[in-house]
């Protein structure tokens, strides 16, 4: 059974490119979560969804971030106009259910770098 | 509002001895767990140890064990017996409403 995966492992955009990065949870995962890691710190909350559902995105910066996770495919997390401190891992992880507790598993995540 | 705050940014111990790392964290929930992540350089998270929170006897996992004090909202790690390959970045994390509060981390350097 094979992990979470996450695609690209490494990014590389302008300032003002737009940045598309890729999850597929793990087989029977239907929950995925996005995290976003900034230099020196540790992982941050983004974005919870299920399949054609954002279920909290509480997380999630009010402008020029969205995230997708559609019937069919991976889930997709969409930067647009990407800038200098857009820098960061950005990790997925995959759970069978939500609830009071289902173990995420995370993707070896993707690192984004703006130039 | 739920935070968690690892305290020590670097910490060192020589292979084969012990190490505790601290954690403390704030939540109003009843209902929450509590985790030990590694990270080393590959940036993949590795789960270390959970520990439920209605639980009051303190997980183990192998050379790992963890000091959980409810009251206190303190969550520490006891490395036993380090090895070389302990080295990484440590996070303790509270899982709450279907997501993690990571802390900033504790960097673990283990000395041969």
């Amino acid at each position: 059974n094979a992990g979470v995966m996450q695609n690209p492992r490494h990014l590389v955009r302008r300032r003002g490119q737009e940045a598309r990065l890729r999850c597929s949870p793990m087989k029977g995962h239907s929950h995925v979560y996005w995290y976003r890691q900034l230099p020196e710190e540790g992982l941050k909350f983004m974005v919870y969804l299920q399949k054609e559902n954002i279920i909290d995105e509480s997380g999630m910066p009010k402008e020029r971030f969205s995230a997708e996770f559609p019937k069919e495919g991976p889930s997709i997390l969409r930067i647009q106009q990407v800038v200098r401190g857009d820098s960061a891992a950005y990790f997925c992880a995959s759970s069978p259910g939500g609830g009071s507790y289902n173990e995420q598993f995370f993707g070896p995540g993707t690192r984004l770098t703006v130039l | 509002a739920q935070t968690v705050t690892q305290s020590q940014p670097e910490m060192s111990v020589q292979e084969a001895e012990t190490v505790t790392l601290s954690c403390t964290y704030d939540t109003s929930e009843s209902d929450y767990y509590l985790f030990w992540y590694k990270q080393p350089p590959s940036r993949q998270m590795i789960l270390v140890i959970r520990q439920e929170a209605y639980k009051q006897q303190n997980a183990t996992e192998n050379r790992f064990s963890v000091n959980f004090q409810k009251a206190a909202k303190s969550f520490s790690l006891k490395i036993s017996d380090s090895q070389l390959g302990d080295a990484a970045m440590y996070f303790c994390a509270l899982y709450n409403f279907n997501k993690f509060y990571f802390g900033s981390g504790t960097k673990l350097n283990v000395k041969p």
